[in-house]
């Protein structure tokens, strides 16, 4: 399958701080997703880009859709201790299944 | 109704058992999809089913069985699974290839 590299691997912040994290592909992507994932739960989305340059808000939360189709990065602007999480990128490639690949995961933590 | 529904949330099973996992959404969604995931690793494709047809086999071992019904339901059958088998079972829906996926909370599996 596809190699989605995501960085970092892990974070250590302040609650209040911000959060940038990015996520990078060998291979043109039609679609980028950015999901959070709680200890034994599955993934919940947080952000779907579908256009390269796009840049989309969910709250706090904002990511872009890189203009070369082979990345993608997300924020988290003002952290809380409840962003304490997994996070990954994911995307669908050109070859035009349904394959959704995802990325390798950073692990946020949040000291209060 | 925006849930992925799995059944049962945790299952232990030995490895001469046969069970199922089961899946179920009513958002209408075309496409759905069975993932493994083992600890802190990002979830990995297993198969993809869209129009209830199977597109996608990311060469899985035939011990695993996918099954779509209809296009709401999809099962996965088990059998003479080995202990490293044992992970948590996400099921994912999305409404067609490129739209961003929902996940059920997944399948704690245990071969023993």
């Amino acid at each position: 399958g596809q190699q989605l590299n995501q960085s970092p691997q892990s974070m250590f912040i302040q609650e209040g701080e911000d959060v940038s994290m990015n996520c990078t592909s060998s291979s043109i992507f039609n679609t980028w997703l950015w999901y959070k994932q709680d200890p034994g739960e599955g993934p919940v989305l947080l952000i779907a880009l579908y256009k390269a340059g796009e840049l989309t808000s969910n709250g706090r939360l904002t990511a872009q859709f890189g203009i070369t189709r082979k990345d993608s990065f997300l924020n988290i602007s003002a952290s809380i201790p409840s962003d304490v999480g997994i996070y990954f990128c994911a995307g669908h490639d050109q070859t035009g299944a349904n394959n959704l690949f995802f990325g390798t995961g950073t692990r946020l933590t949040v000291i209060p | 109704d925006t849930e992925v529904t799995q059944t049962p949330k945790h299952l232990v099973m030995g490895m001469t058992n046969k069970k199922s996992l089961k899946c179920e959404q009513h958002m209408g969604h075309r496409a759905m999809y069975w993932y493994k995931q083992k600890a802190k690793k990002p979830p990995e494709l297993m198969f993809v089913y869209s129009y209830e047809k199977l597109s996608i086999n990311e060469s899985v071992p035939s011990r695993f069985s996918p099954e779509c019904p209809n296009s709401s339901l999809l099962n996965l059958h088990l059998h003479a699974l080995q202990p490293e088998d044992s992970a948590l079972y996400l099921c994912a829906s999305s409404q067609d290839k490129i739209m961003g996926a929902f996940f059920g909370q997944g399948t704690r599996l245990t071969v023993v």
